[in-house]
């Protein structure tokens, strides 16, 4: 059956810029989550959404991020502004339930900011 | 201040013989923790899993051990094959729903 997919692969963009990186979850995965991954890095938790609500966004680090997952089911992360230390592998993740399930990932998007 | 360890970048084992990839956490709240495989350019993929109430899980060739007193885990691979060249990422959760906190990652090479 298909993973969970993102799109684009590689993002190069310019600071102060802004962009949108998409994530198709599995279907029927209720849970979604954000991570960020810079070099050398383990995955960075940014956000989590139980259907279409973010129950968690501790991890976002300031107000230039903001995600969204309207329809319980694909979700954009939106970067305003964006600045070099931006730059970094954004991983999606989904999962079939709410408790003590393993998380499955995408591909990523690989941001490059100039 | 990092809540999960993975202190050695790197780890090189001969082919056959049994790899140990060792993982530390400071947070006693956590109690759920992953194993997860990530090759370049792909996500990482989910290998294995424990809960707090257990303190050995086996899955084929993989077996996590987990000392809740250290605040300790490790998974063991063995026999180890040449396909298991790859980063390995020990990952935590408290109460299971919440996003993962990883640590940086231990890549191991399964030499001929």
């Amino acid at each position: 059956g298909a993973g969970v997919s993102q799109t684009p692969s590689n993002k190069v963009t310019e600071k102060g810029k802004y962009v949108e990186l998409r994530c198709d979850p599995i279907s029927g995965h209720t849970a979604l989550y954000w991570y960020r991954q810079s070099l050398g890095q383990g995955p960075e938790f940014l956000i989590y959404f139980q259907g279409t609500g973010a129950a968690d966004d501790s991890g976002l680090p300031n107000d230039r991020f903001f995600a969204v997952r309207p329809e319980g089911s694909v979700s954009t992360l939106k970067i305003q502004r964006t600045e070099r230390g931006d730059s970094a592998v954004y991983l999606c993740a989904s999962s079939i339930g709410s408790s003590y399930n393993e998380q499955f990932f995408g591909p990523g998007t690989r941001l490059t900011v100039l | 201040d990092q809540q999960v360890k993975q202190n050695s970048p790197s780890l090189s084992v001969q082919e056959g013989r049994i790899s140990i990839l060792n993982c530390d956490y400071t947070n006693s709240m956590f109690d759920y923790f992953l194993w997860y495989k990530k090759y370049p350019a792909e996500g990482p993929t989910f290998l294995i899993s424990i809960s707090s109430i257990k303190d050995k899980n086996e899955d084929g060739r993989f077996t996590v051990f987990l000392n809740k007193s250290a605040k300790h885990l490790s998974l063991h691979i063995v026999p180890s094959q040449p396909g298991d060249s790859a980063v390995y990422f020990c990952a935590a959760s408290e109460g299971g729903a919440d996003g993962l906190t990883f640590g940086k990652g231990t890549h191991l090479i399964i030499q001929p």
